[in-house]
């Protein structure tokens, strides 16, 4: 089954605490992307990558680091969480150069730093 | 002015309604206009496509691009208990290959009574 799959689905941490979550789509897509949702602000892009080892910032970047080293792995990581980073974390995949804009999401990473 | 704007809902319909869901915009570059489904709990999903103006229909579903007025809808026929969802507009200039960001409305949150 063709899939973006995020881990973990659910994260308490602590100020801090340096996390990591994981994301793999296994559709040989080019293009992936984290987001991060929030009430009344939308879905926001935090970073995006267009293939192996290029990456670029989102409109909200900071206190985010990601790579790529494989095509099918693109793993966001917060060095030292804070409050404010509280949120639903969805990662996305596509295909490059594909007219129709069809991202795939995965089913969302629920973080609370406290 | 927010570069995408969409009605913040939420919206409750009687079953059999016809629903109508609108964005606005500031960019008048944005060429392509998405319409995305969110269930609870899940990942957005792609719902509708346009490129430019016009209308496009998939069953019960019109989306509707207006460039004159930078305005685009989402109609929904026959609403159904099912359709009960959050609705996202998104837009962008270009095709992710031509490294262009998808920017997102804040969401609606429909909910179609039985």
């Amino acid at each position: 089954e063709a899939q973006v799959t995020q881990n973990p689905r659910y994260l308490i941490t602590v100020t801090g605490k340096k996390l990591t979550v994981t994301c793999s789509q296994n559709m040989n897509h080019e293009y992936m992307s984290w987001y991060r949702q929030d009430p009344g602000l939308g879905l926001r892009q935090i970073y995006y990558s267009m293939n192996v080892e290029v990456t670029d910032k989102g409109d909200v970047p900071e206190g985010y680091k990601v790579s790529r080293k494989e095509k099918r792995n693109f793993p966001l990581i917060l060095e030292s969480p804070s409050p404010n980073q509280t949120s639903l974390y969805f990662c996305a995949s596509t295909f490059l150069g594909q007219s129709n804009e069809k991202l795939f999401f995965g089913s969302g990473t629920q973080l609370s730093v406290l | 002015q927010k570069e995408v704007e969409q009605d913040p809902g939420p919206l409750s319909v009687p079953e059999g309604a016809i629903v109508s869901l609108n964005c606005t915009y500031s960019n008048s570059a944005f060429q392509y206009f998405m319409w995305y489904r969110q269930y609870s709990r899940k990942g957005p999903e792609l719902l509708m496509y346009t490129y430019s103006s016009g209308n496009k229909e998939d069953g019960r579903f019109t989306a509707q691009v207006d460039k004159s007025s930078k305005y685009i809808s989402l109609f929904i026929r026959d609403s159904q208990p099912s359709d009960s969802a959050t609705y996202l507009c998104a837009m962008s200039e270009s095709y992710t290959g031509a490294n262009s960001k998808l920017t997102f409305g804040k969401g609606i949150t429909l909910s179609v009574r039985p």
